[in-house]
């Protein structure tokens, strides 16, 4: 089926390892955009991405890596995962950007 | 800089009453406006938008009308549903601006009771 998928749903991982978040979205869509969500700031963009080879850094790009070589995929990566990167994290595809957005279900990511 | 600020919630009501969350932005340049609802464990959905003043956006009886005078743009419905239940965030996108990148107020719980 046609759609965006983030995969895992739920991780769980310890200070300082990496770990790397998958997106994979199938309408071809130009951009993609990481957000993390937690509570009382909404969702904040991390990365973005217009096209595959070209990233750019959001709001709250620290500690944070991203790669883009195929328009369909979209990982994200922390090198050194620390608590505070503990978040509910959504990928987000458009075709010509900001407008309309189409998010995934999201990957709920506990650092202990 | 962007910035959306939304009414805190949760928002409670009862069935079949009328609902408004409020929102109002700041922005430079002309945004256009967004509101995305949220149902539980599930990503966001565009529910409505408008990309210029004084338009009006609807979706599934909700409506929100941008207003350029007082930056609002709040959002609207006439008798909620126990399946409106959701969290609603508001969110503007200034035409050109890097990646036409969204920016998002902190989100309005809306719990609607039987």
């Amino acid at each position: 089926d046609a759609g965006i998928t983030q995969s895992p749903r739920y991780k769980i991982t310890e200070t300082g390892r990496q770990v790397t978040l998958m997106c994979h979205q199938t309408w071809s869509h130009s951009y993609m955009f990481w957000y993390r969500q937690d509570l009382g700031h909404g969702l904040r963009l991390i990365y973005y991405s217009a096209a595959a080879d070209i990233t750019d850094k959001g709001e709250v790009p620290d500690g944070y890596v991203v790669s883009r070589s195929k328009t369909e995929n979209f990982p994200l990566t922390l090198e050194s995962a620390t608590r505070s990167q503990t978040s509910v994290y959504f990928c987000a595809s458009s075709e010509t950007g900001g407008e309309p957005q189409h998010f995934g279900d999201g990957t709920r990511l506990s650092i202990l | 800089g962007n910035s959306v600020t939304q009414m805190e919630g949760p928002v409670t009501l009862s069935e079949e009453a009328f609902l408004t969350i409020n929102c109002t932005y700041t922005a430079t340049g002309y945004p256009s406006l967004f509101w995305y609802v949220q149902y539980p464990g599930e990503g966001l959905q565009l529910l409505l938008k408008a990309t210029k003043a004084d338009d009006k956006g609807s979706n599934k009886g909700f409506e929100a009308t941008y207003r350029k005078e007082t930056t609002s743009f709040h959002l609207e419905k006439g008798s909620v549903q126990v399946s409106d239940s959701a969290v609603y965030f508001c969110a503007l996108s200034v035409p050109g601006s890097a990646g036409n990148m969204l920016t998002f107020g902190g989100g309005t719980r809306l719990m609607v009771k039987p």
